[in-house]
């Protein structure tokens, strides 16, 4: 089966930008998309087709996605940016839909 | 405006059987695909299963193949999930989420989710 791997945990300083990668077999032939959740709450989409932002994420939010890595890239971190992010893909070869085991972004 | 509600969540035995649904309003219920994703507690997402709007095409998660059936009443705009053979590792918050347009594979709304529990 189709395996996402996430970093557990970025660490950012407010303003800065903060990266988070999902690694895949060739997931560059994916289209991937991303979600954040903060703590009780529902996930939200924040990037669909590897780069596409839904029209009320700020343009801080953007991602690409290339051979065998995506990565969701959010600048000028603000607090409120702290959350739980995971990407997802379908696997078309089993129509399966993957999630990332998820990264934790921390606002220093 | 989109909205998803989950309901019927609570405290079952291993072994036993519950019933999820979603009841949707805001759109045009059977045009969209809608899916089950799950949360254990302090875990990440888990993807259960998708069904098509016609209801013709399902896919399911190995780790609940052949015990959870999704199902939907495009009549009542409801979605369902049969939960059978119950076991403690599908404790979790489970959620209702719909695709953005029809042959998209991601979800674009999402419910705020019932809880499962199962326990003795």
């Amino acid at each position: 089966s189709y395996v996402l791997t996430q970093p557990p945990s970025v660490s950012v300083a407010p303003e800065k930008t903060a990266s988070i990668s999902c690694g895949g077999n060739n997931i560059g032939s994916k289209s991937v998309h991303w979600y954040q959740q903060k703590p009780g709450q529902a996930p939200v989409l924040v990037i669909f087709y590897d780069g596409d932002r839904p029209s009320k994420i700020p343009e801080r939010f953007s991602g690409s996605n290339s051979g065998n890595t995506a990565t969701l890239t959010i600048s000028r971190v603000e607090a409120g940016d702290e959350a739980d992010y995971y990407c997802q893909v379908w696997d078309s070869s089993s129509d399966v839909w993957v999630f990332g085991g998820g990264t934790k972004l921390t606002v220093l | 405006e989109v909205q998803l509600v989950e309901s019927g969540g609570g405290l079952a035995q291993p072994g036993g059987s519950l019933r999820l649904s979603c009841a949707a309003s805001g759109f045009t219920f059977s045009s969209y695909a809608m899916g089950w994703v799950r949360q254990a507690p302090g875990k990440g997402l888990e993807w259960v299963s998708t069904i098509s709007g016609s209801g013709g095409r399902i896919s399911y998660a190995d780790s609940v193949k052949g015990r959870f059936t999704i199902s939907r009443d495009n009549s009542k705009d409801t979605l369902y999930l049969q939960m059978n053979s119950l076991r403690a590792e599908d404790t979790a918050v489970y959620y209702c989420a719909k695709v953005p347009y029809s042959g998209s594979y991601h979800f674009a709304y999402w419910g705020q989710g019932t809880l499962v529990t199962v326990s003795s």
